[in-house]
């Protein structure tokens, strides 16, 4: 089984922090997605990656940065945290670009509470 | 704009009732749709995925359907249990946004015993 592993389940931050939500996923895929969940908004891809070091602008790409140094990590960095950023976090991974038969695979999610 | 859209937001059913969700989108032009399920507080469990060549896929008490040209598609559940009671969420991999998955809203399911 696919597991995608989100270092925290709860985080709390105060404004203007530098925020790194980490994913790590065990099956070697090549895709790794960071999303962010909100009531009433739904799932908004932030970045992705089709490969190490490589990363592309998803929907609401702003006031976040990526990093990709190993294929089976990918973090999310909050520059300056704002209160706007406060939200339920979820990584995903998937097995490559071509495969379009293989679904996502999720982690359990972050919470976090901005400050 | 492509969107992504699922009715009824909620849906209350008593135990052992077959049901339906569905979802509908914008473009035809998709490599596939997938069903999630959502725990309260957790992260996305995918049930079901159906590819753009197909018109269903079944996993046990679920069966989920594809009628591109419509662009629908639907969840059923069979002989629902209270263990079915969560969030349904539909994705869908459009051509022109290379893969990558535009989510409904969800149906958040609650079977009452």
């Amino acid at each position: 089984d696919v597991k995608v592993t989100q270092s925290s389940r709860y985080l709390v931050k105060r404004t203007g922090e530098k925020v790194f939500l980490e994913c790590v996923q065990d099956m070697d895929h090549e895709n790794m997605f960071w999303y962010r969940q909100d009531p009433g908004l739904g799932l908004r891809l932030i970045y992705f990656s089709y490969d190490v070091k490589m990363k592309e602008k998803g929907d609401i790409p702003e006031g976040y940065s990526v990093s990709r140094e190993k294929k089976e990590r990918f973090s999310l960095i909050l520059e300056s945290a704002s209160t706007n950023q406060t939200s339920m976090y979820l990584c995903a991974s998937s097995v490559e670009q071509g495969a379009l038969d293989q679904p996502q695979h999720f982690g359990d999610g972050t919470r976090l509470s901005i400050l | 704009k492509q969107e992504v859209t699922q009715i009824p937001a909620a849906l209350s059913v008593p135990e052992g009732e077959n049901l339906v969700l569905n979802c509908s989108f914008t473009d035809s032009a998709i490599y596939n749709l997938q069903w999630f399920r959502q725990d309260p507080g957790k992260g996305l469990t995918s049930l079901l995925l159906i590819q753009s060549s197909q018109r269903e896929q079944t996993s046990g008490r679920l069966n989920a359907s594809l009628d591109k040209s419509s662009g629908r598609s639907t969840l059923y559940i069979a002989a629902s249990q209270p263990g079915d009671s969560a969030t349904y969420l539909c994705a869908v991999a459009f051509y022109n946004q290379g893969g990558k998955l535009i989510f409904g809203q969800g149906t958040e399911l609650s079977v009452k015993p």
